[in-house]
């Protein structure tokens, strides 16, 4: 089993929709959750921390929930520029970070 | 944020030459760097974490005498990609980190290396 899974999607959804990506861990242990985005042949780019009592960035919303091991990225009003793919990444232990295969957005008009 | 630089930003070569690839902290001091490796449609997969001055660690599976890391300088690892060969094409990118943490791992643009 996969440390970090995700659905590759890709999610094609029209410009203003709300969309919802998901990502579940296998290690119990793990310490830290981010949401990474990667643009095409570019390297990942943090997008924000995921924290148990969820937290928001401007139309981005993280969530964690433990217990299910299970983290949540919601983007609101969808623009052609959220098009990417969004990783998903987990610190076990120390500074080691492992990442998903992420989940591909396309945002059309 | 800080700015992480790699270089070549891609290369071509032949079956059985090295390749060495530059990563450089341009504004920042990094203590620890670390080199990833990404095949199209995948995640990126560790292979190794440097700390400048000492011997860099290895994930498991990945060659130490295939992939020589040098980090010998705050603001400079190498990775070689010795003998390269086909199945070495993929998109090597390493990242750095200062004194913000350990989470805060700032990314190099990547390096393309196609093995003919």
């Amino acid at each position: 089993r996969k440390e970090v899974e995700q659905d590759p999607g890709p999610f094609n959804v029209p410009e203003g929709a709300t969309v919802a990506f998901n990502c579940t861990y296998s290690n119990s242990a793990s310490q830290s959750f981010f949401w990474y985005r990667q643009d095409c042949r570019k390297e990942p780019k943090l997008l924000m921390s995921v924290y148990s009592s969820g937290n928001e960035d401007g139309r981005f919303t993280a969530q964690l929930n433990r217990a299910s091991q299970y983290i949540s990225l919601l983007i609101r009003d969808s623009k052609l520029s959220d098009s990417a793919t969004y990783l998903c990444v987990v610190i076990l232990r120390g500074n080691k970070l492992v990442f998903g295969a992420g989940t591909i957005l396309r945002v059309k008009s | 944020g800080a700015v992480v630089s790699q270089h070549p930003s891609w290369v071509i070569c032949k079956s059985g030459t090295s390749v060495k690839i530059e990563c450089r902290s341009l504004d920042f001091q990094a203590t620890t760097m670390f080199w990833y490796r990404q095949f199209p449609k995948q995640s990126l997969m560790l292979m190794a974490t440097s700390n400048e001055g000492s011997k860099a660690t290895y994930e498991q599976g990945v060659e130490k005498d295939k992939f020589l890391i040098n980090h010998a300088s705050l603001t400079l690892s190498t990775l070689t990609v010795t003998s390269a060969h086909p199945e070495d094409s993929s998109f090597y990118i390493c990242s750095a980190t200062g004194t913000g943490g350990f989470y805060e791992q700032f990314f190099g643009p990547g390096t393309r290396l196609t093995v003919l």
